[in-house]
């Protein structure tokens, strides 16, 4: 089983300011699988950025994916107030799929 | 449109049954993969496991293998996830995530299902 973990575990940053999230995987994935996703308090996930690089439909250019092997990266190029939330990353892999413990990203 | 709509809260008793569903609209239902997702309260994302509604064929993860029946009827567009006796630490909340053809990403969610088990 992969074994995904993210860091750090919360962010305290600004409004304007650059936020840089990391994941990494226990083993080598393939980075067609590797997903970014946004929870907002009370709200249900939104997926930002599939296959490591991809922004999702609608998902601001200011959100950025970058990575391979297993270390992946989340890059919010300049936070705005609703960027505040926590940010999940997620594989998937033969044994179905498994989800990162999350970022918190906050003021 | 693409949405999935899920059934509402739930307050049950422990060793009660139960069934939420979550029904899909604005896009072939029978072709695409759906998860369910759990969430405990303050915790993070569980996948708990994923069916094609075509054949509904399912997988589980092992930490849920026997523990729900994910099934679906794709003549009304809708998954469901199902206990066969509840126990306090089943309260959560419950999302279904269709599964992208291209990504497996879950690329569409419904808005989540509250559970709560309390005697």
């Amino acid at each position: 089983e992969i074994v995904l973990t993210q860091s750090p575990g919360t962010l305290s940053l600004s409004p304007g300011e650059r936020a840089t999230l990391s994941c990494r995987t226990s083993q080598s994935i393939s980075s067609s699988f590797l997903a970014w996703y946004q929870q907002r308090p009370g709200q249900a996930p939104r997926l930002l950025i599939y296959g490591t690089y991809s922004r999702a439909t609608g998902i601001p250019d200011r959100f950025s994916g970058s990575g391979s092997v297993t270390d992946f990266t989340l890059t919010i190029s300049r936070l705005e107030p609703e960027d505040f939330a926590v940010y999940f990353c997620q594989h998937y892999g033969s044994s179905g799929i498994t989800f990162g413990p999350g970022t918190k990203v906050d003021i | 449109e693409v949405q999935l709509v899920q059934s509402g809260a739930e307050v049950k008793k422990p060793g009660e049954s139960l069934k939420i569903s979550c029904q899909g609209s604005g896009y072939n239902f029978s072709i695409y993969w759906i998860a369910w997702v759990r969430q405990m309260p303050g915790k993070g994302l569980e996948w708990m496991g994923t069916m094609y509604p075509g054949d509904s064929e399912a997988r589980y993860s092992p930490a849920f293998q026997g523990q729900v029946t994910i099934s679906a009827d794709k003549s009304i567009s809708t998954a469901y996830l199902q206990w066969r006796s509840l126990q306090a630490s089943d309260t959560a909340i419950y999302y279904c995530g269709r599964q992208s053809m291209f990504s497996s990403a879950l690329d569409y969610w419904g808005q989540g299902a509250l559970v709560t088990v309390s005697s």
